[in-house]
């Protein structure tokens, strides 16, 4: 069963950088996308991007310029930074994965319980 | 970057009723559609992909239709673990991949 953990500061303050990390048991590192979403009240669920096993990204284009996600497939582990935060990025922010083994896979299973992030002085 | 839209926001059903719920996209996604349950404090499940397909541990009064700009959840006969919050994601056309902004199904 695979199972995914997220770790980080719960509390950023505006212009800093947002640091995340998701812990990958039960699964093979390669076997798929790992991939960062983000839920709050006024954007809905927010996909912001995800990473291969093989160090290749995609991110969403609207967060491209602030997002950097990252993997160590030594201990099975990808992050997600975020610089420059606003409050508009205070959010539940989740790890999922999408499975890598098929070409037309764009869902997202599974997903880890969430950590809440909140942007304030 | 296609826009999903979800219909209505919250629907109110009686336990033993059937629901349907409603996903519109702003252009074709053929039959690249995911539909998600998430219930209070947890993260969203994955219940059908490909628009019709159930996702494992998902019982059959789950269902899944449409295809291109249309699609609907139907319920049948609502379980009291059915309530919850609804979404659509497609998988057509990214990046990015977008949700629908979900529908409350209330008792």
């Amino acid at each position: 069963q695979v199972q995914l953990h997220e770790s980080g500061p719960g509390l950023v303050k505006p212009s800093e950088t947002l640091s995340l990390t998701c812990n990958v048991s039960g699964a093979s590192i390669n076997s798929y996308y790992w991939t960062w979403i983000r839920q709050s009240p006024g954007k809905g669920l927010e996909w912001i991007g995800y990473i291969h096993y093989t160090g290749i990204t995609t991110y969403n284009p609207s967060l491209e310029s602030r997002v950097t996600i990252s993997i160590d497939t030594s201990k099975k582990q990808f992050s997600l930074k975020l610089n420059s935060v606003t409050a508009a990025d205070t959010a539940v922010y989740y790890c999922a994965g999408k499975d890598s083994s098929s070409w037309d896979v764009g869902w997202f299973d599974p997903w880890g319980q969430g950590t809440r992030v909140t942007v304030s002085t | 970057e296609i826009v999903m839209t979800q219909s209505p926001a919250t629907l109110s059903v009686s336990p033993g009723e059937r629901a349907a719920l409603s996903c519109r996209a702003s252009q074709s996604v053929g039959s690249n559609l995911a539909w998600y349950q998430q219930k209070p404090g947890q993260a969203p499940r994955l219940l059908i992909y490909g628009a019709s397909t159930r996702a494992t541990g998902f019982p059959a009064r789950f269902s899944g239709s449409g295809s291109g700009t249309e699609f609907t959840l139907t319920i049948s006969s609502l379980q009291s673990e059915d309530f919850a919050v609804y979404y659509c994601q497609q998988y057509n056309s990214w990046p990015p991949y977008t949700f629908g902004q979900g529908t409350r199904l209330e008792i």
